[in-house]
């Protein structure tokens, strides 16, 4: 079973920020945060990962929360592009064993209105 | 150029056959993996392969065998298939076994068992 938790689905409009959340309570203390989306009949793309910090890339923002059992992907402006199932994962530090935390869940489903 | 790439895209066959599908990355990546896609869409690791070695292979059915030939192919060879084996199974690449590197997906291959 996936170790996060996402709400199902979100909607936004065209240009609007959004704030898609993620909670994963029992993160320890060398779990990565990364989220990926998937656009329809494709695979997964990498948007971002993150640790302790906030970051940003061309694509998102990754605000994480001081406890680290939450987290936050902003999208600046949601074009129609950005419509999509976002997943939230936590990917050990270690390169052997923690293979169990890879499971994407079910994702959110983002609708983005023109 | 596409960096990961899978073929066939659509495999369907019937119980008991035997079938391959092949991965390749052109991103000069050491790692590969194999994901599966189920019908309630959760996406599971089943073996990830670091410089033709083995690294990761979850609890996945020896039916299912992974092929390294060479660190820019991992091919999923899979025996007998039965009806829950219909599901997306994806390749990625990622530049290391390093769980915070990102990974990037190919394009999926969907198979369906009658």
């Amino acid at each position: 079973d996936a170790k996060t938790t996402q709400p199902n689905s979100m909607e936004s409009n065209e240009e609007e920020p959004v704030h898609l959340p993620c909670n994963h309570s029992t993160i320890s203390g060398t779990d990565y945060i990364h989220w990926y989306r998937q656009l329809p009949s494709q695979g997964p793309e990498y948007v971002i990962h993150g640790l302790t910090s906030n970051v940003n890339n061309r694509m998102a923002s990754l605000a994480i929360a001081e406890d680290r059992k939450s987290s936050t992907l902003i999208l600046h402006r949601a074009t129609l592009r950005d419509a999509a199932v976002y997943y939230c994962i936590l990917t050990p530090h270690l390169t052997q064993g923690g293979s169990e935390k890879l499971v994407f869940g079910k994702g959110t489903k983002l609708t983005v209105n023109p | 150029d596409t960096a990961v790439s899978q073929t066939p895209k659509y495999l369907v066959t019937q119980m008991g056959n035997d079938k391959s599908i092949k991965c390749e990355q052109n991103l000069g990546h050491d790692t590969m993996y194999w994901y599966k896609q189920d019908s309630k869409k959760f996406l599971k690791i089943m073996f990830s392969y670091n410089n033709k070695e083995l690294i990761i292979n979850e609890t996945v059915p020896n039916r299912f065998s992974p092929k390294s030939p060479d660190k820019a192919h991992l091919n999923l060879h899979i025996n007998s298939l039965e009806l829950g084996d219909s599901a997306v199974y994806f390749c990625a690449s990622s530049h290391s076994i390093l769980w915070n590197n990102e990974q990037f997906f190919g394009p999926g291959t969907r198979l369906t068992v009658l």
